[in-house]
């Protein structure tokens, strides 16, 4: 089973600043890593998809870059509304994971 | 607008079994895979199970198989997770989850959950 590890738990940041998540793999995944949002009582959201594309939707300020084991999802200004959950996910191989999340909080 | 509706959850003991459903509309359900995926209170998220387009292949977490099964509907656009004998630690959010892979087979919709408590 491929772990990812997001670290810090937690990240404190004003309104306004950059802020950037990390996503460590236990190996490669290649490509093959989304980051999704979740706020306190609704589902998560997906943000990006392999490693750097936006969904749908999905405003500018946010972006994901990395390769291998190493992803990071940065969010270039922090709006009131980005203050949420942000998981990272793999789809390399079975089973499917996800990161333990990091929390974003002001 | 695509939609997933899950139903079913509730209060069960340990050792009963529960059925969820997933109702899909808003697009061509049999054209996607589909997914379970559960988050423990205050927890994060676990993927638990797959299922391809007509049904088979199936997939599952290693904390759920041989216990949960995973099926579908295509007639009647609706997605299940049989749940049986369930455990305190199964108690969570459950959500299905729609795999697309115009976006690199990511889940671009989830449904708003549906909650099971396994307690005695």
């Amino acid at each position: 089973e491929i772990v990812l590890t997001q670290s810090p738990a937690t990240l404190s940041f004003s309104p306004g600043e950059r802020a950037t998540l990390s996503c460590r793999a236990s190996q490669s995944i290649d490509n093959q890593l989304a980051w999704y949002q979740q706020k306190p009582g609704q589902p998560p959201r997906l943000l990006i998809y392999d490693v750097s594309n936006k969904a749908t939707g999905i405003p500018a300020r946010f972006s994901g870059r990395g390769s291998g084991t190493d992803f990071t999802l940065t969010i270039s200004t922090l709006e009131p509304e980005d203050f949420a959950v942000y998981y990272c996910q793999q789809r390399y191989s079975w089973p499917i994971t996800f990161g333990g999340g990091t929390k974003v909080e002001i | 607008e695509v939609q997933l509706v899950e139903s079913g959850g509730g209060l069960v003991q340990p050792g009963v079994s529960l059925r969820l459903s997933c109702a899909a509309s808003g697009f061509t359900f049999s054209s996607y895979e589909m997914m379970w995926v559960r988050q423990a209170p205050g927890k994060g998220l676990e993927w638990l199970s797959y299922i391809a387009y007509s049904g088979s292949p199936t997939m599952y977490a290693d904390s759920v198989n041989g216990r949960f099964t995973i099926s579908r509907d295509n007639a009647e656009n609706s997605l299940y997770l049989q749940m049986n004998s369930l455990r305190v630690e199964d108690t969570a959010v459950y959500y299905c989850a729609r795999r697309e892979w115009l976006a690199g087979g990511a889940f671009d919709y989830w449904g708003q959950g549906t909650l099971v408590t396994v307690s005695s």
